[in-house]
């Protein structure tokens, strides 16, 4: 089945710090790829997708690329705000039902 | 113009009490879903219809039972509730084809004493 697999939070960033939020996955298929990012107390915002293979993805200074010979889509800031500090959730969507995949989630803690 | 609309936001209720939440989409999409995210954060789909059609029955227990009326609403009744049935759920909606993402709800967090 799919499944995708994210490392493990909290990870703790000084403001302006590089960010690298690893992500890979395993699926039938071509599944798309997203990020998504709750903020306390929130629902779930997509922050960005990525559709075939090479694709970037890109949204508020974030990025990240699908890579099908890795089965990775890594989420990456080249410098974050106090104000990015929320769990960001990697997913895929295919096969199926199309329903969405999640992984486990990773909480960004961004500090002054 | 809330996308996607959840309600109640909060529930507090005793055990072995029936409650439901109800969800409603303005954005026109054929497919709606709920969710279940834990105290770890963890996400996990229950259901989700399409078109009215139940097309995602994951392992729920059956007190939790989803009625869609119509292809904007998704309401989500839960009878004799249980300690562990507390949760956030999510309402989500998105169109069939797989590149699209899901819009989701703003949560119900339940809370059950």
């Amino acid at each position: 089945g799919n499944s995708v697999t994210q490392m493990e939070g909290p990870v703790t960033l000084s403001e302006e710090a590089f960010l690298t939020i690893n992500c890979t996955y395993t699926a039938t298929g071509y599944p798309s790829l997203f990020w998504y990012v709750q903020y306390p107390g929130e629902g779930l915002q997509l922050l960005l997708k990525a559709t075939k293979a090479d694709d970037k993805g890109s949204n508020k200074g974030f990025e990240a690329t699908y890579r099908k010979e890795t089965t990775s889509f890594h989420l990456e800031k080249g410098s974050v705000q106090v104000s990015d500090s929320a769990v960001y959730f990697c997913a895929l969507r295919a096969g199926g039902g199309n329903k969405l995949t999640f992984g486990t989630g990773t909480q960004l803690k961004v500090e002054l | 113009d809330t996308a996607v609309s959840q309600t109640p936001k909060y529930l507090v209720t005793q055990m072995g009490n029936d409650k439901s939440i109800k969800c409603e989409q303005n954005l026109g999409h054929d497919t709606m879903y709920w969710y279940k995210q834990d105290s770890k954060k963890f996400l996990k789909i229950m259901f989700s219809y399409n078109n009215k059609e139940l097309i995602i029955n994951e392992t729920v227990p059956n007190r939790f039972s989803p009625k869609s009326p119509d292809k904007a609403h998704l309401n989500l009744h839960i009878n004799s509730l249980e300690l562990g049935d507390s949760a956030v759920y999510f309402c989500a909606s998105s169109q069939a084809a797989p590149h699209y993402g899901y819009t989701f709800g703003s949560g119900t967090r339940l809370t059950v004493v």
